[in-house]
């Protein structure tokens, strides 16, 4: 197992369209992450999903950004009429489970650059 | 709100020892995580804390006091490829882990 799988790892959009973030967590993992980290800042936190369901998306946009973790396939983050401020490296990351020594294992990341 | 501090930047020499510092303020704690992440690169797992004391691998120790809030990661005789961020993260008491804004560790020969 490679870990986590992110692709593209390279992704330009022109404003106005849509840009889809494919991840494939660790084997084993069902708790999966998506983080934006704009260059010399911090990860920010976006959503939280388990299979099929959405935990926590309090730092999602409410505008544009969806996400989803089917039975199967990988976790898509989707941004609709994409804008130059969603330029950035998106990053997703998988666990286990959700509970102490609970750490991430995080994917490569998508970086995207809207022209 | 729910807080983590550290240092925006730091500059160390190769060879030498290193203290990033991290205060938090979070509802709840469930552990602390040290991650290291080189520049265009993704974060990679350092250290977990969740009991007070010095955690020791390698060149690498984690410390934690909780009941100041803290945390400090060491790094031991410097190298070149040391030059990265480093993030120090909480997990609340929703076991959601909570991220500081990175340190950017800077080594010069």
């Amino acid at each position: 197992n490679a870990g986590v799988m992110q692709n593209p790892r390279h992704l330009v959009r022109r404003r106005g369209q849509e840009a889809r973030l494919r991840c494939s967590p660790m084997k084993g993992h069902s708790h999966v992450y998506w983080y934006r980290q704009l260059p010399e800042e911090g990860l920010k936190f976006m959503v939280y999903l388990q299979k099929e369901n959405i935990i926590d998306e309090s730092g999602m946009p409410k505008e544009r950004f969806s996400a989803e973790f089917p039975k199967e396939g990988p976790s898509i983050l989707r941004i609709q009429q994409v804008v130059r401020g969603d330029s950035a490296a998106y990053f997703c990351a998988s666990s286990p489970g959700r509970g102490r020594g609970y750490g991430y294992t995080f994917g490569s990341g998508t970086r995207l650059t809207v022209v | 709100g729910q807080n983590i501090d550290q240092p925006t930047e730091m500059t160390a020499t190769e060879g030498a020892i290193v203290q990033i510092n991290c205060t938090y303020q979070t509802s709840g704690f469930n552990g602390l995580f040290w991650y290291q992440q080189h520049a265009g690169e993704a974060p990679t797992f350092l250290s977990y804390n969740v009991l007070d004391g010095l955690e020791e691998k390698g060149r690498f120790s984690s410390f934690l006091s909780r009941s100041k809030g803290y945390s400090y990661l060491l790094l031991k005789e410097l190298q070149m490829k040391d030059s990265a961020s480093y993030l120090c993260a909480v997990v609340d008491s929703n076991y959601q882990l909570i991220w500081g804004a990175g340190t950017k560790l800077i080594i010069k020969p």
